[in-house]
């Protein structure tokens, strides 16, 4: 599987975007990229996935870049609900494992 | 109402007393995880099953068992377990193939082992 590369944490001023980057440089032909969130102790909580084309939905954004070498998560507007560990993985359509690295750890300020 | 169902939900054990994590889905998924978290560390996966009779090792597996007898089940078995075995746990579940990938979560079990 491709390997994700996260920043470890992150700071959001509430309202704002969030913008969580994610590499994913090894990503092959029929990988997707994923975005998972964990918020404390919880069971961590789908968000979005997409191949090449950017992605909405009423959580947030995926842009992929056109390489697909790297993506980011957008939270439009910010909230202290979404502060959360967020993941990014790298999965292909049939077959495969989910593997969770460290995520990102989103922190909202009021 | 769709759903993957851990029990127990906490637990406090002894060392050496043999324990089962049971995990139910009720989405004729195909695939299903354990993983396990521990502060610091995020989400370490135990063993996986693509399917009924398929088991594979996650990335840390000593200490623990599982079988998938049935596609609904996917029980985690401590032999003897250990102290360094105290952590919160989860079991997840996902359709095996198809362009959805998402994965959905038990509420976890947290484990202590004295």
């Amino acid at each position: 599987d491709a390997k994700t590369t996260q920043p470890p944490s992150m700071d959001c001023a509430e309202g704002r975007a969030a913008n969580l980057p994610c590499n994913h440089s090894t990503i092959s032909g029929n990988e997707y990229v994923y975005w998972y969130r964990q918020i404390h102790s919880q069971g961590p909580q789908y968000i979005i996935h997409g191949l090449k084309n950017n992605e909405t939905n009423e959580m947030a954004s995926l842009i992929i870049t056109e390489d697909r070498k790297s993506s980011t998560l957008i939270l439009p507007h910010a909230t202290l609900r979404d502060t959360a560990v967020y993941y990014c993985i790298v999965r292909s359509n049939y077959g495969q494992n989910f593997v969770f690295g460290p995520g990102t750890r989103l922190s909202v300020l009021p | 109402e769709a759903q993957v169902t851990q029990n127990p939900r906490y637990l406090i054990t002894v060392t050496g007393k043999k324990l089962t994590v049971t995990c139910s889905q009720n989405m004729n998924h195909e695939y299903m995880s354990w993983y396990r978290q521990d502060p610091g560390l995020g989400l370490r996966q135990i063993y996986y099953s693509m399917n009924v009779e398929v088991t594979d090792k996650g990335d840390v597996p000593e200490g623990y068992k599982v079988s998938r007898k049935e596609k609904r089940n996917f029980p985690l078995i401590l032999e003897s377990p250990s102290p360094n075995q105290t952590s919160l746990y989860f079991c997840a579940s996902s359709w095996g193939g198809g362009s959805s990938g998402e994965l959905f979560f038990g509420e976890g079990s947290r484990l202590t082992v004295l």
